[in-house]
């Protein structure tokens, strides 16, 4: 198993700010993968994050607006860019090992 | 493109009425189908992992099993603790990410 270490838990920040996210894993792994639950829906990829090379952004998520870095096989970031009450969601960090995936608790962010 | 629906959106039971929640899914090859429970405020927490059509998995109050098109997630005797939306989400052979659907909430009244 993994355990993911997510920071901070929550946030409320205001319009036009940014917030980077951080997420630690307690093993080697290739592949991190961002997630967006915005509320009362389920979870939405936001990018996979690869040691070394650029993120993979899915189809409505742009580099400008969620910038990630992956310096190592065991961290990465995320920041919510110029930000909107839009955005105000839980964001998590996943991994996944084998078959099976693993979760951080979740930044509950609020902008306003 | 993988495809994941579950249904009921949302259950109420009376503590001990057993029932079911459904997980449909369509993907070009199945690697694994996961169960997370997922409380207000926190992230997914891991449940069941699937691989194959006819497989069952138990812990505690729950059970798992899974066909060809659908898992079901059976719960007996459920206690108010129970309490949570319970979310299914599949793993494609080819690729690393996961397909989630969009929840059961499922309250538990004592």
């Amino acid at each position: 198993s993994a355990v993911i270490s997510q920071k901070p838990s929550r946030d409320i920040c205001q319009r036009g700010t940014s917030l980077t996210i951080q997420c630690q894993v307690d093993s080697q792994v290739t592949m991190m993968f961002w997630y967006r639950q915005q509320p009362g829906q389920s979870l939405t990829l936001i990018a996979t994050a690869n040691q070394g090379s650029e993120a993979t952004y899915e189809s409505g998520f742009v580099i400008d607006k969620f910038p990630i870095s992956r310096p190592n096989l065991t961290f990465s970031t995320l920041t919510v860019s110029n930000m909107s009450p839009e955005d105000s969601s839980i964001y998590l960090c996943s991994v996944v090992m084998a078959v099976e995936a693993f979760f951080g608790q979740g930044t509950r962010l609020t902008v306003v | 493109e993988d495809q994941v629906t579950q249904s009921p959106e949302a259950l109420r039971l009376q503590e001990g009425e057993s029932s079911s929640l459904n997980c449909s899914y369509t993907v070009s090859g199945l690697r694994g189908l996961f169960w997370y429970r997922q409380d207000p405020g926190k992230g997914p927490e891991f449940l069941f992992t699937l691989y194959s059509a006819g497989e069952e998995k138990e812990k505690e109050r729950l059970k798992a099993t899974l066909t060809k098109k659908e898992s079901f997630l059976h719960i007996t005797a459920p206690k108010p603790e129970d309490s949570a939306t319970y979310l299914c989400a599949v793993l494609e052979t080819s690729g690393s990410r996961l397909t989630f659907g969009e929840g059961t909430q499922l309250t538990v009244n004592p």
